[in-house]
């Protein structure tokens, strides 16, 4: 299956910094990528959608100022968790879709853990 | 948003036995994937059925889909240790890309 890279694996910062989160399509051209975050024992909740080239689509409830979403190429989506707070402790999961195409599945990529303290 | 509810919530087995757990959702679906999840980890794309399919088989598991009752089974035959994960059905709306998760099966198999 495809691979998506998704880094870093664990980030903890300090209250009030900014977090970057790198999420890479590796052999395949991404034309869509999905955000979502994970709390502890609970499902996936989606908090954007970005398409390549265009500003991303937030959930109902996510702050776009809050988690900025860049997805500058087909390969390439960032997500930066601005003035992080202890409540943005969480697991963030990104995925990626080739829609170019038939609809198939979506590849997940490894998660990232993060702890503002 | 979330759509789909999953039950169980939790399942124990022993190795060998089977492990069923069944999804339900409340709009129209274009299809209906089932994901694992490891402890701390990304998910993993287990099986995809489509609407207008009612069963598909891919080695051990099994899925079901009855778009009637809304719902879907995953059954996974002759269990073994490392199939200890959490279950995730997700379905695909009829209107866009969008993955809406269930909460989720947790098993556990017993050596």
């Amino acid at each position: 299956g495809a691979v998506v890279s998704q880094h870093p694996s664990w980030v903890i910062c300090k209250s009030g910094t900014s977090v970057k989160i790198e999420c890479r399509s590796l052999d395949f051209q991404a034309t869509t990528m999905f955000w979502y975050r994970q709390f502890p024992k609970q499902s996936l909740m989606l908090m954007a959608t970005s398409n390549e080239g265009s500003k991303a689509t937030y959930e109902q409830g996510v702050e776009k100022d809050k988690f900025l979403i860049n997805h500058a190429s087909l390969t390439l989506s960032t997500l930066t968790v601005t003035s992080a707070h202890p409540e943005d402790s969480s697991f963030y999961i990104c995925s990626a879709r080739d829609l170019g195409g038939d609809r198939t599945e979506a590849f997940f990529g490894q998660g990232t853990r993060l702890t503002v303290v | 948003s979330q759509q789909g509810e999953e039950d169980p919530q939790a399942l124990s087995i022993q190795e060998g036995e089977n492990a069923t757990m069944n999804c339900s959702y409340k709009t129209s679906i274009n299809n209906l994937q089932w994901y694992r999840q490891n402890s701390g980890r990304g998910l993993v794309h287990l099986i995809l059925i489509r609407s207008n399919e009612r069963e598909k088989h891919s080695g051990r598991l099994r899925v079901t889909l009855d778009t009637s009752k809304k719902s879907s089974s995953l059954l996974i035959t002759a269990s073994r240790a490392a199939d200890t994960a959490s279950y995730f059905c997700a379905t695909e709306g009829s209107n866009d890309y969008k993955l809406s998760f269930g909460a989720g099966t947790t098993v556990t198999v017993r050596a």
